[in-house]
């Protein structure tokens, strides 16, 4: 089976960079994937990480490191709409995708 | 392309009766999913499909809840009898393992309030 660990909250200031942390335990791993979920709508998705290192996409980036069973989403520059819950999924061998409880980040002014 | 659509959007109904929540996915993709959303447990899938075919339903609660696809443009997931426990939201979501990341892609979810 597999288990995900993420902070349940976590608050911010607008402009500021916050990191938000996953770890894992995988019954094979074959990927990473991080998802954005505002109140009342569906989750989509951010980044996708399957090798070492640090992944970057405009104001966000994803880092996996596999030995440690570890990654983290780094939000920079922080806007109002980032307010939303961040989901940590990771997906084992036989193509399952377990999805961590979510942290809900508030950006405050 | 018009994403993953779900239907009904919103569904109450009473303790006791058939509730069937329907999904087409995006057109080319050969997986689909089926997940639950609450509070309490967040996110949970409840079975997957790869080329119509049933591949893990070890998530399904019980036997009250089935999931059929006839075809590959179209999925039901059917809660019979429904209990007020089952009152969440649905999602659907597909993608392609063709692509090298396998995105899911989501529906907007049917909420389901059982009385």
């Amino acid at each position: 089976g597999q288990n995900i660990d993420q902070p349940t909250e976590m608050t911010a200031t607008e402009g500021a960079i916050v990191q938000i942390n996953c770890t894992y335990q995988t019954s094979g791993f074959n990927g990473l994937f991080w998802y954005q979920q505002h109140a009342g709508e569906a989750p989509t998705f951010l980044s996708y990480n399957v090798l070492d290192g640090l992944e970057e996409k405009g104001r966000f980036s994803s880092f996996l490191s596999r030995s440690k069973g570890y990654s983290y989403l780094l939000l920079k520059e922080l806007q109002m709409k980032d307010s939303a819950s961040y989901l940590c999924a990771v997906k084992d061998g036989a193509g399952k995708s377990t999805f961590g409880d979510g942290t809900t980040l508030t950006v405050k002014p | 392309d018009a994403g993953v659509i779900q239907s009904p959007r919103h569904e109450v109904t009473e303790m006791g009766q058939e509730v069937t929540l329907r999904c087409k996915p995006i057109s080319g993709h050969n997986s689909l999913f089926w997940y639950r959303q609450t509070m309490m447990r967040g996110l949970e899938l409840l079975i997957y499909f790869n080329n119509n075919v049933p591949i893990d339903d070890s998530g399904m609660p019980e036997d009250r809840f089935s999931a059929k696809m006839p075809n590959a443009s179209f999925s039901t997931l059917k809660i019979q009898p429904s209990e007020p426990r089952d009152s969440a939201v649905y999602f659907c979501a597909s993608s392609s393992n063709r692509a090298s990341q396998e995105t899911q892609y989501f529906g907007p979810g049917t909420r389901l309030l059982v009385l």
